[in-house]
């Protein structure tokens, strides 16, 4: 069974700039989350998506958006880079909402 | 928001000694309870879950304890290898309801 896999690995971006990372989840679990994760701050929530409904939303600013399809396959978004938003940016699928939760590789963002 | 700690941000062990990695949460209505492994330049990797109901749960080389009362989660890794090197993430949740919140993690390293 193929584990979670997130595109791309590795992306760089100009401030201002505006960024797409998807993630596909392993077949038939229908629950997404995203992490933001830096040496700083640790993980942080961003979202949670169950059957394309987004069910809980973490303390990011709005230029943080996400959207699940109706595959269960997930995208985030963020819009007007900063800086700050360098990170690895991790997804995690379940069956049910969190419970044996399996993370991808993440994608490494380097806003410059 | 409440969040989960680790009490020790570093660990260095003998290889072929048992490891304890202690964490510490502070929802006391927590009913789930993951730990994860993640190396340099991945995604972290699920080791074990235990839910609230129980206060032991067994894997391969690896215990989870759950204390209730303390509100206190570790992680024991039997004979450790080199290739246990990481950092080990606990994460707690309420099933269905919120979002896994993770602690700072500890880092574990073997020494050959």
């Amino acid at each position: 069974k193929a584990g979670v896999t997130q595109t791309p690995r590795y992306l760089i971006k100009t401030r201002g700039q505006q960024v797409t990372l998807s993630c596909s989840p392993i077949s038939g679990h229908r629950s997404v989350s995203w992490y933001q994760q830096t040496p700083g701050q640790g993980l942080q929530f961003l979202f949670e998506y169950f059957s394309e409904t987004q069910r809980n939303k973490g303390n990011f600013p709005g230029r943080f958006s996400g959207r699940q399809f109706s595959n269960s396959r997930s995208e985030m978004n963020v819009s007007t880079l900063e800086l700050g938003d360098s990170a690895l940016y991790l997804c995690a699928s379940s069956a049910q909402a969190n419970t044996e939760a399996f993370f991808g590789q993440g994608t490494r963002l380097t806003v410059v | 928001g409440e969040s989960v700690g680790l009490h020790l941000p570093t660990l260095s062990v003998q290889e072929g000694d048992n490891s304890i990695i202690n964490c510490a949460y502070s929802n006391s209505a927590s009913d789930y309870f993951i730990w994860y492994k993640q190396e340099s330049g991945k995604g972290p990797q699920f080791i074990i879950d235990i839910r609230s109901n129980m206060d032991k749960r067994q894997g391969q080389r690896v215990t989870v304890l759950l204390n209730k009362t303390v509100k206190h989660l570790s992680l024991q890794i039997a004979a450790t290898q080199p290739g246990d090197s990481a950092v080990y993430f606990c994460a707690e949740t309420l099933i269905g309801n919120t979002p896994l919140v993770f602690g700072k993690g500890t880092r574990l390293s073997v020494i050959a």
